[in-house]
């Protein structure tokens, strides 16, 4: 029940492609779903968040899909850049009380030139 | 810069040694947290604590204890570190109540090696 499942574990995109990364997740509890980017050596930092009164977020290239009924999220990286090699973790949480972050397992992302 | 800072960077220590793990914040936050991260696993909490004076377990606390010193500091004892510590330490921070921002600060973390 307290699990986030992420896939895929590594993804290499082409300059300019679209990436694209996705998680699931069991509790119908959760109601925040951030994205977190790490650079090697560096700690986390959150990227973008949804919740899930919407069905889809952005934030300049980025963008949350969110999907309620199917209990799965997802984030897509649209013109990937050499910039944007780096460890995507998604999480879930409760909102209410003090909540804490389920993590995903991670997604290593590279963009080749 | 404001923000959440973690000393050391890198320890390496020898199995049954202990040491502290030092963080602290100057956004005022309320609520703090330890993770680990581990190649594979992702981030997985240790302890947290909501307020100064409180503190609760989370998904790994075994191994493990902390102190939340006053509202700024959260420190994480290792009492005899195993092999299986070996990791990198994530301490957060986020202001409770903040209905617009339910996003975490991170530390840069600590590269803690048992041998």
């Amino acid at each position: 029940q307290q699990q986030v499942k992420q896939s895929p574990q590594s993804l290499i995109v082409q300059k300019g492609g679209i990436s694209i990364i996705n998680c699931a997740y069991e509790n119908t509890a959760f109601d925040y779903f951030p994205w977190y980017q790490q650079f090697p050596g560096k700690g986390p930092a959150l990227l973008i968040a949804i919740r899930p009164d919407v069905s889809e977020k952005k934030e300049g290239r980025f963008t949350i899909s969110f999907n309620k009924s199917a209990k799965q999220f997802s984030l897509h990286i649209m013109d990937s850049q050499p910039g944007d090699s780096a460890t995507y973790f998604c999480a879930a949480s409760r909102t209410s009380g003090t909540y804490k972050y389920i993590f995903g397992t991670g997604t290593r992302l590279k963009v080749l030139a | 810069n404001a923000g959440v800072t973690q000393t050391p960077k890198f320890q390496v220590l020898k199995t049954g040694q202990s040491m502290t793990l030092q963080c602290a914040q100057d956004m005022n936050h309320n609520s703090m947290y330890w993770y680990r991260q581990d190649p594979g696993m992702g981030l997985r909490l240790i302890y947290y604590s909501a307020s100064e004076g409180t503190t609760d377990k989370g998904e790994v606390p075994n191994g493990y204890n902390v102190s939340r010193l006053n509202k700024r500091e959260f420190s994480l004892r290792l009492e005899s570190a195993a092999p299986s510590q070996t990791s990198v330490y994530f301490c957060a921070s986020r202001r409770e109540g903040d209905i617009s921002n339910y996003g975490y600060t991170f530390g840069s973390g600590t590269r803690l090696t048992v041998v």
